[in-house]
This record gives structure tokens, C-alpha cells and sequence, in this order.
């Protein structure tokens, strides 16, 4: 079966200071991975989505990043964080026939 | 404006109650989700609809493409159905309601 990872669950950072988290999937091959960030009160935001190692798409301007070195791995950054990146951060993955995503357990990022 | 709209943003139900919980969409789509959030933030994936209608347990979910509009309901609602339930649509790219935050009272 299929299960998706994310670490850390938790994360409190200083404004300006580096950040990255990971996510990774198991049981599946070539799947389609999204990120995504819901800010307090407010509803998911789509950040980025990949459909292949290397393959980024940026869905908003941000100062956050995406890569995706290997095929069910795929990574969340930023080089100096801002209050406003604090949020719950969700990484997500779907098969290439079907769009039913399986969200991870998130990040909860609080920016100080 | 928001692409997607929920109603109610807020709703509490006795136990056993019938809930519907309602979304409006105005852009061209290919798909519609329903999403749980439960209150420690993880997300569930309760349908993807193109089309007609879904049931999965007490759970049933419409969709009316001709009027943009799609309806979650919970039968016989339980506290354990207390959480965010969000709908989200796909068009050209991902469009996400703000959530209707349901509490079921015992």
C-alpha cells in the first residue's frame, strides 16, 4: 500500500533563517507530488506541484522553493523565512490517471 | 472573489441529525473534490465527482454541473464526524474553498 511521510511535524524558526522540509512516498512510481500551505483561517493554497524528478511548477509567487531530486521525494525551501511563511504545510501525492490526491500529516511552521 | 464557495462557513448539529454541507464553483472544471480535515490538520480525500452522485457509508456527495453546485451529506451524523470538510475544484489549476467547520454535538 501507499503511504506518504513528512518531517518535521512541528517547526518553530527564526525569521530569516533557512528551511527545509521533505516529504516522501512509498508503494508508488512516478506519482504526481504538490505542496501546499494553509495559513491560520484560511483555506489550502496550491504552492507547487511536480510531475517528474526536475519538474517544477510554481503555482504563486513566493519566497519559497521546490525540488524533486528523486522520483518520490520532493522537497520544500527557502533560503530566509518571513513572518508570513508561517502556516501548515501539506504535501500531497495522486497517480498520473487519476486526480484523488492523499495528503501527508503536514508541518506546522511558526515563523518567530 | 473566490472561485470557490462554501456554505455554511460554520455549522453545529445534534447526534443523528441529517447535515448537507453546500459548494458553488464559477470557473470550467474537470473535477470536484470533498476533503475532511480532522482538528489535528490531517486531510482526507472523501471524493473526486465529475458527475452525478457518490456514497460512501453515511457519506453522499452530488454534483450538478450545468448549475455549478455540489452538496456533502452526512446521514445520521456522529461527533466523530466533527472536522473541516472542504471542497475543492480542478480547472486550468487547483481551486480551494475556505471550509465548512462542522461540530456534532452527542
Amino acid at each position: 500500500s501507499q503511504t506518504i511521510h513528512q518531517w518535521p511535524a512541528t517547526l518553530v524558526q527564526p525569521v530569516g533563517s533557512p528551511l527545509s522540509l521533505e516529504c516522501t512516498v512509498e508503494g508508488t512510481s512516478n506519482p504526481n507530488l504538490y505542496w501546499y500551505r494553509q495559513a491560520a483561517g484560511r483555506g489550502l493554497q496550491l504552492l507547487f506541484y511536480s510531475v517528474g524528478i526536475g519538474q517544477i511548477s510554481s503555482e504563486v509567487p513566493q519566497n519559497l522553493s521546490a525540488s524533486r531530486p528523486q522520483d518520490r521525494q520532493f522537497i520544500l525551501s527557502s533560503k530566509k523565512l518571513l513572518l508570513s511563511d508561517s502556516g501548515f504545510y501539506l504535501c500531497a501525492w495522486s497517480t498520473v490517471s487519476t486526480d484523488t490526491q492523499y495528503f501527508g500529516p503536514g508541518t506546522r511552521l511558526t515563523v518567530l | 472573489k473566490n472561485e470557490v464557495e462554501q456554505s455554511p462557513q460554520n455549522l453545529t448539529a445534534q447526534e443523528g441529525e441529517f447535515i448537507t454541507i453546500n459548494c458553488s464553483y464559477s470557473v470550467g472544471i474537470s473535477a470536484l473534490h470533498w476533503l475532511q480535515q480532522h482538528p489535528g490538520g490531517g486531510i482526507v480525500s472523501l471524493f473526486m465527482l465529475s458527475s452525478g452522485k457518490k456514497k460512501h457509508g453515511r457519506l453522499i456527495a452530488t454534483i450538478n454541473i450545468q448549475e455549478k453546485h455540489s452538496s456533502l451529506h452526512i446521514t445520521a451524523s456522529h461527533p466523530r464526524d466533527s472536522a473541516v470538510y472542504i471542497c475543492a475544484v480542478r480547472g486550468n489549476q487547483f481551486y480551494f474553498g475556505t471550509g465548512t467547520s462542522l461540530t456534532v454535538i452527542p
